[in-house]
């Protein structure tokens, strides 16, 4: 398996602007989760979902912030619109529940989005 | 609220022993794990402790203890390439089939290993 596939790497964009990141779990995998990282806040959790239902977004910080997760194979993280104070890595990471009756503890993480909003 | 606390850096030699800590406070508690983050890189699952006591895996080692709030990672025969961040993660729902549970960060421990 390819592991977690985010896109884009890198963005960078103007306030203001709208902002789509995108990431493919790894297959069979039914939790995912977004989170923001900044060296002021290191690594924060946004939101979850489990078998495509969110299940908390307590951490998403406001309402420019959504989540979307329309199957199993693809969720994306909207912020609209952008601001200077939005930049961060933002990572994406899936962990399969369902494995072999024993929940499988370990999270895997994308290699995460840049962004920058100027 | 949720809070984990971990140094913010550590220094240490080739072939020396670190040990890394980690307590919290989080409103639920379902395991405590560990991650390494090199720069640039993203976060890899290290360890998972959910019973007091010790865990080992090759030169690293995870212990915890649910009583005082507080686990440690042990790494052994440090190598250059151990410098990274390591995090530790609390699970603060309970993980079940069919649930993944949220996960919950510390800040991060850098950890700079010299020649």
């Amino acid at each position: 398996d390819a592991g977690v596939i985010q896109s884009p790497r890198h963005e960078v964009t103007e306030m203001g602007q709208e902002v789509t990141l995108r990431c493919k779990p790894i297959s069979g995998h039914n939790s995912l989760f977004w989170y923001r990282q900044t060296m002021m806040r290191g690594l924060e959790l946004l939101i979850y979902f489990n078998n495509n239902v969110p299940i908390d977004d307590s951490g998403m910080p406001e309402d420019r912030f959504s989540a979307k997760m329309p199957n199993a194979s693809f969720s994306t993280l909207k912020i609209q619109p952008s601001e200077p104070r939005d930049s961060a890595v933002y990572f994406c990471a899936s962990s399969d529940t369902l494995s072999r009756g024993r929940p499988n503890t370990e999270a895997f993480f994308g290699q995460g989005t840049r962004l920058t909003v100027v | 609220g949720q809070s984990l606390e971990q140094p913010s850096e550590v220094t240490a030699v080739e072939g020396a022993i670190v040990q890394i800590n980690c307590t919290y406070q989080t409103s639920g508690f379902y395991g405590l794990s560990w991650y390494q983050q090199h720069d640039g890189g993203a976060p890899t699952f290290l360890s998972y402790n959910a019973l007091d006591g010790l865990e080992e895996t090759g030169r690293f080692s995870s212990f915890l203890s649910r009583s005082d709030s507080y686990g440690y990672l042990l790494l052994q025969e440090l190598q250059m390439k151990d410098s990274a961040s390591y995090f530790c993660a609390v699970r603060v729902d309970r993980l079940v089939y069919n649930q993944g549970g949220k996960l919950i960060f510390g800040q991060g421990t850098e950890l700079s290993v010299k020649p």
